[in-house]
């Protein structure tokens, strides 16, 4: 079955270190994000990548960094210069026809989610 | 900037009647309004969505109105049942955002008593 993979489901850092979370798809999509939900919170983009080896930030890109080495892969790192890392992050891929987002769902699915907790 | 708000951090409904979850928007570009259901620990999943041409999409007991000129669109979830009890997320997207796509509310939790 097609669909994308967040690991690990928990996650435990220390302050002061970075921490990689780990983003696979495998539904061919070109756009990878990754969110951050906090409580009371809508999910809010972190960074965003349209095409491999080219990605942008979003709207709270402080303190993360990303990489897009492959389609597939799409590893989003909290470093230690994000000042409240404890949330629950939230990958994402999304494809379009022609140009156009596919409807119903404007072509976009999310992974599972991962939680980080700093210690 | 919050382009997209629910104002109602939860809702209570009992089993069988009629649940109605609102969301607001401020900009005028949106064209597309989704609708995502969240359990906890999981991802968002894909619920019902509207196009900006329609004033109302229905699929089964779900169905989405959209009041383009009061910037407000509405879920009615008709029966309500245990199994809806959720964090439902409102979006919306706009042509101009490109690949930056999704806004996001804050989400309102729905319980459903039996």
């Amino acid at each position: 079955d097609g669909g994308i993979t967040q690991s690990p489901k928990y996650l435990f850092r220390k302050e002061g270190q970075n921490v990689t979370l780990s983003c696979e798809q495998n539904l061919n999509h070109d756009a990878m994000y990754w969110y951050r939900q906090d409580p009371g919170q809508g999910l809010r983009l972190i960074y965003y990548s349209q095409i491999v080896n080219d990605f942008q930030k979003g709207d709270i890109a402080e303190g993360y960094s990303v990489s897009r080495e492959k389609k597939e892969s799409f590893p989003l790192t909290v470093t230690s210069a994000q000042k409240n890392p404890t949330a629950f992050y939230l990958c994402a891929s999304s494809t379009r026809q022609g140009g156009r987002p596919l409807a119903p769902n404007y072509g976009y699915t999310f992974g599972s989610g991962t939680r980080l907790t700093v210690v | 900037d919050q382009q997209v708000k629910q104002n109602s951090p939860s809702l209570s409904v009992q089993e069988g009647r009629i649940s109605i979850l609102n969301c607001d928007y401020t900009n005028s570009m949106f064209d597309y309004f989704l609708w995502y259901k969240k359990y906890p620990a999981e991802g968002p999943t894909f619920l019902i969505s509207i196009s900006s041409i329609k004033d109302k999409n229905e699929d089964g007991r779900f169905t989405v109105f959209l009041n383009k000129s009061a910037k407000h669109l509405s879920l009615h979830i008709v029966p309500s049942q245990p199994g809806d009890s959720a964090v439902y997320f409102c979006a919306a997207t706009a042509p101009l955002y490109n690949n930056n796509d999704m806004r996001f509310g804050a989400g309102t939790r729905l319980t459903v008593k039996p």
